[in-house]
């Protein structure tokens, strides 16, 4: 699975859009992008995910780049209680060879949600 | 609720113990994978079954062992205890190792307190 690279911490004012980056500049052509989320020692919980297509839910919204070396994802009217660990993870739902596609977890972006 | 569900929610144990955690999966999940969550490694995948088998192993410790049973619930045994066991353990479910899923559903969690 590809490796992906977002800011260790960004802050953000309540009623405002959060954009939380996301760099996966070896992502191959099978892989999607796929954002959870850590409230506080909670389990993480899935948000969105994608293959090259802005994707939208009731939670979030995903902007993936043309060249699909980076993402996205927009929060657009963040409250206090979207205070988490924002994980973006690249995968292959599909596994090769028996390889299941587990999740691989990095270290996420910390967002502080401020009034 | 996300409908997996973890049991205990919380475990005090001496080192040299063993203890056993249990997850029983989403409905219709066939899929159970389990993470380790510590404080200084971020969550770590230990392992995966899909319908009674064990389909991927990450970085669990030979003391360190799971099953799945028949009815789909799963159980991850701990042994000979170390106080760098302790952690947070976290089960999750999905419907299928091959289909695209739209995500794991991750249970809250059992913490394990080695003293």
């Amino acid at each position: 699975d590809a490796k992906t690279t977002q800011p260790t911490s960004m802050d953000c004012a309540e009623g405002r859009a959060a954009n939380l980056p996301c760099n996966h500049s070896t992502i191959s052509g099978n892989e999607y992008v796929y954002w959870y989320r850590q409230i506080h020692s909670q389990g993480p919980q899935y948000i969105i995910h994608g293959l090259k297509n802005n994707e939208t839910n009731e939670m979030a919204s995903l902007i993936i780049t043309e060249d699909r070396k980076s993402s996205t994802l927009i929060l657009p009217h963040a409250t206090l209680r979207d205070t988490a660990v924002y994980y973006c993870i690249v995968r292959s739902p599909y596994p090769l060879g028996g390889t299941a596609s587990k999740l691989t977890f990095g270290t996420g972006t910390r967002l502080q949600v401020t009034l | 609720d996300s409908g997996v569900t973890q049991t205990p929610k919380h475990l005090i144990t001496a080192t040299g113990q063993r203890v056993t955690l249990r997850c029983s999966p989403r409905s219709g999940d066939l899929s159970v994978y389990w993470y380790q969550q510590s404080l200084d490694q971020g969550l770590q995948f230990l392992i995966q079954y899909y319908n009674g088998e064990e389909r991927a192993k990450g970085n669990i410790l030979e003391r360190f062992s799971a099953q799945q049973f028949p009815d789909l619930h799963s159980e991850l045994n701990l042994s000979s205890l170390e106080l760098g066991d302790s952690a947070l353990y976290f089960c999750a479910s999905s419907e299928s190792t091959r289909a695209l899923n739209y995500g794991y559903t991750f249970g809250s969690g059992t913490r394990l307190t080695v003293v």
